[in-house]
């Protein structure tokens, strides 16, 4: 258990439609960083916040955006979705001075 | 533009059997290389960060080692709970700390 927590674990939704993903980091950890991997791209970077702030940005369509609370939690937010948005997406954690990010269980969205 | 490869992207071996995994990687000024575990619809394990180049790092039956272009995964006498996918990242020394990962190793190990 890497302690960075995802939620939720599934979701199923139709194209045109919105949603959230929800992550939780380790404790103590002020980097997030969002991941999308899909079956023919491999894991790619969209986007870090740094204690609240957005600090880098990847391959993230304007379609989605990301924001980070003052608990250190992250929302990912999709919209608009498209058949070729299903994926997973893994939200990941780092500690300050500390190069290692630790990644959570994912969620495995579907959209129809 | 940052760029890991690795290969082969598939490898069965039979138990006990020991091979490596590759991972060649183009980085404009290394911050560190990363290996991962990633079993079936989880999220990557970390496993190891290597440096600089000559660097070595052990656990259980891996061990993964680092030169200025390549690392590699050594995997020893295998067991069956070593079947996984496994992971090479890179980050670059200034700017985004982003991770940029490799397609991954599918190791299939049979008792």
């Amino acid at each position: 258990d890497s302690g960075v927590t995802q939620t939720p674990k599934h979701l199923i939704t139709a194209t045109g439609q919105r949603v959230t993903l929800r992550c939780s980091p380790r404790s103590g950890d002020l980097s997030v960083y969002w991941y999308q991997q899909s079956l023919d791209q491999g894991l790619q970077f969209l986007i870090q916040y740094y204690n609240g702030e957005e600090r880098a940005k990847g391959n993230i369509l304007e379609r989605f955006s990301a924001q980070q609370f003052p608990d250190l939690h992250s929302e990912l937010n999709l919209s608009s979705l498209e058949l070729g948005d299903s994926a997973l997406y893994f939200c990941a954690s780092s500690g300050t001075g500390s190069e290692t990010q630790y990644f959570g269980p994912g969620t495995r969205l579907l959209v129809l | 533009e940052d760029q890991v490869t690795q290969s082969p992207e598939a490898l069965r071996l039979q138990e006990g059997e020991s091979s490596s995994l590759n991972c060649s990687y183009t980085v404009s000024g290394l911050r560190g290389l990363f290996w991962y575990r990633q079993d079936p619809g989880k999220g990557p394990e970390f496993l190891f960060t290597l440096y600089s180049a000559g660097e070595e790092k052990e656990k259980e039956r891996l061990k993964a080692t680092l030169t200025k272009k390549e690392s590699f995964l050594h995997i020893t006498a295998p067991k069956p709970e070593d079947s996984a996918t496994y992971l090479c990242a890179v980050q670059r020394n200034f700017g985004n700390e982003k991770l940029t990962f490799g397609t991954g190793t599918r190791l299939t190990i049979i008792p």
